[in-house]
């Protein structure tokens, strides 16, 4: 069946570092893949997608690469911040299905 | 603009209970998903209304069901709680009603505790 997960379940950085969360996905059919970051005692927060065909796209501060021949996808944080600790979740999504397939969850946490 | 709202935001329930949770999604949004976030199994789909009808369902028991209102406001109901239920339930609103609802947003939740 299908299923995203990801490589690392934990990750700390220093404040001003970039961060790289990698996370593998199973699913070759999905037509996107996104991460969110959820903050302790929130929901979900978007924080951006890639197109199954695509490789690269940059947002703020945040860049997606998606890897297709090794089925890898991941979030690169440039400058991070204490305001980015969080945990991120990859997710796939198939626009047949209307529904987000998440992937386990990679705790990041930035040292001031 | 008012973010998704989810009431209640905890919830303690006994086992072989029932319980709905509800949902109002960001105005003018018209699909609306659910979903279960517990440590060990992650953020797993329930389900996904749009225009009042149920489009997808996920792999769990008859007992979680739900629906969704003419204001796309939406229930989740269930039936016969079991201790493994005790859950955070996600709902998530998405404005576009075709196939990419990749941005959806998320309410913060109820915690519901099963006993």
């Amino acid at each position: 069946g299908e299923s995203v997960g990801l490589h690392l379940p934990t990750l700390s950085v220093q404040e001003g570092d970039n961060s790289i969360i990698n996370c593998a996905y199973s699913n070759s059919a999905s037509d996107y893949f996104i991460w969110y970051k959820q903050e302790s005692g929130k929901g979900p927060q978007f924080i951006i997608d890639i197109r199954s065909n695509m490789d690269k796209r940059q947002g703020q501060r945040v860049t997606v690469l998606l890897n297709k021949t090794v089925k890898h996808l991941s979030l690169q944080i440039a400058a991070t911040q204490p305001g980015d600790s969080a945990v991120y979740f990859c997710a796939e999504y198939g626009g047949s299905n209307y529904k987000l397939t998440f992937g386990k969850g990679t705790l990041l946490t930035v040292n001031p | 603009k008012a973010g998704v709202t989810q009431t209640p935001r905890y919830l303690i329930k006994t086992r072989g209970q029932q319980v709905t949770l509800s949902c109002s999604p960001i105005s003018g949004h018209r699909s609306v998903s659910w979903y279960q976030q517990t440590p060990g199994q992650g953020l797993q789909f329930l389900f996904e209304y749009f225009s009042e009808t149920q489009r997808n369902k996920g792999n769990f028991p008859g007992r979680f069901s739900g629906r969704q209102f003419s204001n796309s406001r939406s229930e989740m109901n269930v039936s016969t709680l079991e201790l493994g239920d005790s859950a955070l339930y996600l709902c998530a609103s998405s404005p576009l009603g075709g196939r990419v609802n990749t941005e959806a947003f998320f309410g913060q939740g109820t915690r519901l505790t099963v006993v």
